[in-house]
């Protein structure tokens, strides 16, 4: 499977400030996802980003807040603007491919996550 | 409703001894797919298990074992011989539709602890 980084790793960031996370990817590969996890919750998808389009952001996400870049194959980024305290969250990267045999399926994989806690 | 329901939040178990993780569904569509995650402490999401809804035998992978019922619609991991690593949370989720125009729907999740 494709080995895929994330940097920082985990920040604490002042309110009011951004921050972008950077996804970089050792292979080439289509979709990309940024998620994002609340502290003991779930994941929930921000958006889908696609190389050679904008990204597609899904409902309660906007653009605006969250700035998503892809400008290649194998690297994206995603800004959180104008923090807040609602925004320490995990925010996670994955990768989606066909995994072949035995799967025979397109699989998600991740990268490491950032941990921001906005103070 | 809920797509994907994980009803147990927490569990404890003895190291060594196998482990369920249950994992209810709810789809119409005849083609999906069921995928469990595992994330430990450090935050990762590390892929584990895939069962697509065609498959006529369970999936398997090492110590992982996915009970597919499929009339029952439930998914439900085997982890056998657990370790003290096991400890982490367990996501199911669920595509509906094969490929990858469809988005992962993920349950709750389930924390389990494995006790030495």
């Amino acid at each position: 499977s494709a080995v895929i980084s994330q940097k920082p790793s985990r920040d604490i960031c002042q309110r009011g400030t951004s921050l972008t996370i950077q996804c970089q990817v050792d292979s080439q590969v289509t979709m990309m996802f940024w998620y994002r996890q609340q502290p003991g919750q779930s994941l929930t998808l921000i958006a889908t980003a696609n190389q050679g389009s904008e990204a597609t952001y899904e409902s309660g996400f906007v653009i605006d807040k969250f700035p998503i870049s892809r400008p290649n194959l194998t690297f994206s980024t995603l800004t959180v603007s104008n923090m807040s305290p609602e925004d320490s969250s995990i925010y996670l990267c994955s990768v989606e491919y066909y995994a072949g045999v035995p799967l025979r399926t397109d699989t998600q994989y991740f990268g490491p996550g950032t941990r921001l806690t906005v103070l | 409703a809920q797509k994907i329901t994980q009803t147990q939040p927490g569990m404890f178990v003895q190291e060594k001894e196998a482990v369920t993780l249950d994992c209810t569904y709810d789809t119409s569509d005849q083609s999906y797919g069921l995928f469990w995650y595992k994330q430990p402490s450090s935050g990762e999401m590390i892929f584990l298990i895939y069962q697509g809804s065609y498959d006529e035998q369970n999936a398997t992978e090492g110590r992982y074992s996915l009970n597919f019922q499929k009339a029952r619609k439930s998914a439900n991991l085997v982890i056998s011989a657990s370790q003290l690593g096991d400890s982490a949370m367990y996501f199911c989720a669920m595509r509906e539709g094969l490929d990858s125009n469809y988005q992962l729907i993920w349950g709750a999740g389930t924390k389990l602890i494995i006790k030495p």
